[in-house]
């Protein structure tokens, strides 16, 4: 099994609607977890933390359940700028072992 | 606006060079990550410094490649000899480490051709 498992896409959704990736990892003492996000030929850059109590930065949500060890990100109202592949990223290990998931395809069609 | 800067941006070489790619982290970081990206196998972790120190190269082939941080603003990643299985983005990543909020800032990459 990978440490970072995300569903690949890609998700093609209209304009305006809402989308929500999951992401599982499976080591339970994974210490602290990302969104990126990475546009076409383009490096990775934060999109947000994921925090325990969950958290929110405009349209975008992202949650933690480590009792089923996965994070997840919901955009609502999606734009076209949405389009991008979003990974997810957890820390664990003595010294921050990062690892990070192949990535989920979104694609905001009009 | 601070960055990572990478250099070159892109490498075409012939199977059996040496390719060496190099990575000025932003001031002040203390961690800096070597990572390869292909379609296939997304993002791996190759090589990982904290302090100039490197902490883990488990992802990297041992043979062929090696990474070095020689002062604080550079790290090198080099590949010899290199081969068409190479090929790939490199990224380089710098952060501050505070513990579990390691964010890493990600430079533009240098697209590898191994031909």
């Amino acid at each position: 099994r990978k440490e970072v498992e995300q569903d690949p896409g890609p998700f093609n959704v209209p304009e305006g609607a809402t989308v929500a990736f999951n992401c599982t990892y499976s080591n339970s003492a994974s210490q602290s977890f990302f969104w990126y996000r990475q546009d076409c030929r383009k490096e990775p850059k934060l999109l947000m933390s994921v925090y325990s109590s969950g958290n929110e930065d405009g349209r975008f949500t992202a949650q933690l359940n480590r009792a089923s060890q996965y994070i997840s990100l919901l955009i609502r109202d999606s734009k076209l700028s949405d389009s991008a592949t979003y990974l997810c990223v957890v820390k664990s290990g003595g010294y921050q072992k990062v690892t990070f998931g192949t990535g989920t395809k979104l694609q905001v069609i009009p | 606006d601070a960055r990572v800067t990478q250099t070159p941006r892109h490498k075409v070489t012939e199977m059996g060079q040496e390719v060496t790619m190099r990575c000025q982290p932003i001031l002040g970081h203390n961690t800096v990550f070597w990572y390869r990206q292909t379609m296939m196998q997304g993002l791996e972790l190759l090589a990982y410094f904290r302090n100039r120190a490197p902490l883990d190269d488990s992802g990297m082939p041992k043979d062929r490649f090696s990474a070095e941080m020689p002062d604080a603003t550079l790290a090198t990643l080099k590949i010899q000899p290199s081969e068409p299985r190479d090929s790939a983005v490199y990224f380089c990543a710098s952060g501050f480490d505070q513990g579990v909020k390691n964010i890493q800032y990600f430079g533009a990459g240098t697209r590898l051709s191994v031909l």
